[in-house]
């Protein structure tokens, strides 16, 4: 089943503002973890990925933190823009399982007001 | 690069009725893989295709889900026959194997 969820399901945060999603997740033989973005109507979109030998990993306005010692996952979105409300998904995949397979979790819906 | 193609976007159909889905991925990616989205939820795979073979379906309802990947590259997803709890956006995703998936637009699915 599902080892990947989520602390909160909704955030809103007003624009200009830093934005941090968090994840929770039990598998301890989790290796690769993936954020995604969904907007509404459309398709997960790839965001920033990290394997579990790493524990921050950056990319264009966002950072990935992976905490393997509380199992944590967090997504922080810096300079939060209208855009960027949708909801975001941690996804992993679980060593030994089937390469490419992902576990999702629920995903948080993040509201960035004007 | 074209993204992940997906057809039809909606579908409503009474219960007891066939569907079909179809996908086009990205080309040169060997995997492909059906999702089902139920409404709040992340995405849940179905099943997982390296080239033309199954590699996972697990999760796949096999009294009335099938799907297949003739040639390797083209793929349907078909539900016969539908349930309520059927209702979902499916998704179609392809990668190249334990790297990112490139997600399609989904098929939003209602069965009444």
């Amino acid at each position: 089943g599902e080892s990947v969820g989520l602390h909160l399901p909704t955030l809103s945060v007003q624009e200009g503002d830093n934005s941090i999603i968090n994840c929770a997740y039990s598998n301890s033989a989790s290796d690769y973890f993936i954020w995604y973005k969904q907007e509404s109507g459309k398709g997960p979109q790839f965001i920033i990925d990290i394997r579990s030998n790493m524990d921050k990993r950056q990319g264009q306005r966002v950072t990935v933190l992976l905490n393997k010692t509380v199992k944590h996952l967090s997504l922080q979105i810096a300079a939060t823009q209208p855009g960027d409300s949708a909801v975001y998904f941690c996804a992993e995949n679980i060593r030994g399982s089937t390469l490419g397979r992902l576990y999702f979790g629920r995903g948080t819906q993040l509201t960035v007001w004007p | 690069e074209a993204g992940v193609a997906q057809s039809p976007r909606y579908k409503i159909i009474e219960k007891r009725q066939s569907v079909a889905f179809w996908c086009n991925p990205i080309s040169g990616h060997a995997t492909l893989y059906w999702y089902q989205q139920i409404l709040g939820q992340g995405p849940k795979l179905l099943i997982q295709f390296q080239n033309n073979g199954v590699v996972d379906d697990s999760q796949l309802p096999k009294d009335r889900f099938s799907a297949e990947r003739l040639k390797g590259v083209d793929s349907t997803l078909k539900i016969q026959p539908a349930k309520l709890e059927d209702s979902a956006v499916y998704l179609c995703a392809s990668g190249r194997g334990q790297e990112e998936q490139y997600f399609g637009p989904g098929t939003r699915l209602t069965v009444t």
